[in-house]
């Protein structure tokens, strides 16, 4: 079946770092997709998305890239704040689905140390 | 705009009492949802609508019922609540339905439910 996942459950960095958090999916049809942060209580927070038809997305402080050859998408988190914790999710939409569902990945906690 | 919004924020029930999950969004958007995320599981879909009037199930659908009276509204009824349903549920909605599903959805802020 689909399926989205992350490398790493926790990702530990000081702050001023950049952070690179990854993902990898197995639908090959995937053409669209989402990075959410989630902070605790609350609910996905939209960051950042690409198309299939990109390779590189930037927005503030934030990159997502696209390897579709590998089927791997990355997070870059420039000069990572304490206020950057939190779980990263990325999500795959579009791909054929009918019902417009979103598939997640299971999360990495980003740890920002002082 | 207040975005999605969801109420209660969190809830206590007893095996086999009934309630409704709130959702509500002030954007217009034609297509909602609703997730549920457990832990080592993520975020699964129950039910989706995409407009009035109009509803269908997700991936895990057994247990709950849906209506989309109207644009704004789509709430989310437990009909005899089992522990097995303690999760977090999220409201999310996006602006338009279209096949290709290229388009973000927007995230309530999730209600906490415990059934003992």
């Amino acid at each position: 079946g689909e399926s989205v996942g992350l490398h790493l459950p926790t990702l530990s960095v000081q702050e001023g770092d950049n952070s690179i958090i990854n993902c990898a999916y197995s639908n090959s049809a995937s053409d669209y997709f989402i990075w959410y942060k989630q902070e605790s209580g609350k609910g996905p927070q939209f960051i950042i998305d690409i198309r299939s038809n990109m390779d590189k997305r930037q927005g503030q402080r934030v990159t997502v890239l696209l390897n579709k050859t590998v089927k791997h998408l990355s997070l870059q988190i420039a000069a990572t704040q304490p206020g950057d914790s939190a779980v990263y999710f990325c999500a795959e939409s579009g791909g054929g689905s009918n019902t417009g569902k979103l598939i997640f990945g299971q999360g990495t906690t980003l740890q920002v140390k002082p | 705009n207040a975005g999605v919004t969801q109420t209660p924020k969190f809830q206590v029930l007893k095996t086999g009492q009934s309630m409704t999950l709130q959702c509500a969004q002030d954007m217009n958007h034609e297509y909602m949802s609703w997730y549920r995320q457990d832990p080592g599981m993520g975020l699964r879909l129950i039910h989706y609508s995409v407009g009035a009037g109009i509803t269908d199930q997700g991936e895990v659908p057994n247990g709950y019922n849906v209506s989309r009276s109207t644009t704004e509204d789509f709430p989310l009824r437990l009909l005899s609540a089992a522990p097995s349903q303690t999760s977090v549920y999220f409201c999310a909605s996006r602006r338009t339905w279209t096949s290709s599903n290229q388009e973000t959805q927007y995230f309530g802020p999730g209600t906490r439910l415990l059934v003992l």
